[in-house]
Order: C-alpha cells, then sequence, then structure tokens
C-alpha cells in the first residue's frame, strides 16, 4: 500500500502571506494527485487534482506543483477563508485504491 | 451541479450492522464511480470502496471481508454495509461522486456525511 505523509502537522502563518504543505508519497506516483480543503463540520473540497490542475471555481492563489513522489500545494496570498484543514490524495487505478495524507492544519498565526 | 443526500443509521451497538444510502440528483446518474469514505473523529480520510452503474464494486482490502456496496440506478441511490461494527468504525461516513476529467480522477462531490457512533 502506499503511503502519503503530509508536513508540517501544523502550519501557523499569517494572513496575506505564502503557504507551503508538502505531501510525500512512499513511492512513486507519477500526477496521480489530489489536493482537498476540509473546514469543521464540511466535507472536503477538491481544490488541486493531476498534481497541478486548478479543479473548477479555484482561486488562482492556490496552486499544486510535483510529479513522483514529492508534491507541493502552495497558497500564495492567504485569505481569511482559507485556514483549514489540507489533504493530499492518491490513487492508484488498478487495482483501484485511493489513500489519503494525515492532513495539514492551517492555522492564523 | 450534482448533489449527494445521505441518510442512515447514526447509533450503533458493537456486532451490529451498518446501513447508509447515498441518493444523487441535478447530474447524470451513469458513468464513472460513486464511492464510500470515512473520517473518524479528528483523524483523516479512510476510502471504503465503491461501485459503477454497473454495480462492479472495488473495496479496501482493510474492509473488503466486512463490506458491501449495492446500486439502485431506478431510483438513483447507492448504499453501503460494514457488519460486525467494532468502537473502530466510528465516524463521519461520507458518501462520494468520482469525477473522472483530462486523464485524471478525483472526488469532486460528496455526500453531507453521517456521524456514525458505536458504543454499547
Amino acid at each position: 500500500e502506499i503511503v502519503m505523509t503530509q508536513s508540517p502537522a501544523t502550519l501557523s502563518v499569517s494572513p496575506g502571506e505564502r503557504a507551503t504543505l508538502s505531501c510525500r508519497a512512499s513511492q512513486s506516483i507519477s500526477s496521480n494527485l489530489v489536493w482537498y480543503q476540509q473546514k469543521p463540520g464540511q466535507a472536503p473540497r477538491v481544490l488541486i487534482y493531476g498534481a497541478s490542475t486548478r479543479a473548477t471555481g479555484i482561486p488562482a492563489r492556490f496552486s499544486g506543483s510535483g510529479s513522483g513522489t514529492e508534491f507541493t500545494l502552495t497558497i500564495s496570498s492567504l485569505q481569511p477563508e482559507d485556514f483549514a484543514v489540507y489533504y493530499c490524495q492518491q490513487y492508484t487505478t488498478w487495482p483501484p485504491m485511493y489513500t489519503f495524507g494525515q492532513g495539514t492544519k492551517l492555522e492564523i498565526k | 451541479q450534482v448533489q449527494l443526500q445521505q441518510w442512515g443509521s447514526g447509533l450503533l451497538k458493537p456486532s451490529e450492522n451498518l446501513s447508509l444510502t447515498c441518493a444523487v440528483s441535478g447530474g447524470s446518474f451513469s458513468g464513472s464511480y460513486r464511492s464510500w469514505l470515512r473520517q473518524p473523529p479528528g483523524k483523516g480520510l479512510e476510502w471504503i470502496g465503491e461501485i459503477n452503474q454497473s454495480g462492479s464494486t472495488n473495496f479496501n482490502p482493510s474492509l473488503k471481508s466486512r463490506v458491501a456496496i449495492s446500486l439502485d440506478t431506478s431510483s438513483a441511490q447507492f448504499s453501503l454495509r460494514l457488519s460486525s461494527v467494532t468502537a473502530a468504525d466510528t465516524a463521519v461516513y461520507y458518501c462520494a461522486r468520482l469525477e473522472f476529467k483530462s486523464g485524471w480522477y478525483f472526488f469532486d462531490s460528496w455526500g453531507q456525511g453521517t456521524l456514525v457512533t458505536v458504543s454499547s
């Protein structure tokens, strides 16, 4: 099973600043990587798929990069609504399997 | 805009069976896969399994022996059954639709979540 490891567990950043979140896969997953945002009491919302493509309606301040085993989610200028938990998720198509990282909590500094 | 609405038993005793249903509206029920996922309180997400429009299923190996997912195309619903639950199955359960776009897969629509608590 592919293990996804996110770092840091908690990131404290001031509004307006840049946030960089990391995700590492235990083996190469090409670009089969998705980023989600989750706020308390809500379901996750897709931000980035294919490691670097923004989902419909996602602001340009969110960007994803990486391939293979190392991935990054960057939020260029944090807005108050961006403070949440972020998960990366990988998938394999056969056999189908979807595994998530443990999450990074982005909190207001 | 596809919407998923889910419901089911929220409080179970150990050894009972969990049953949840998810209804899909606002879009085509055909195509792609529909999944169940769960999230223990304060923890990360775990994929449980999926079903396609033909009724073909795939499961997380760690849960495969206890999971069943079924489909009712006439009412655009799919259901989860998890047998012999324990306290470790306490979690918020989500249904979700798997989207396939430009060669990539991702969960683009989610149900509202159902908290299932297993306690004696």
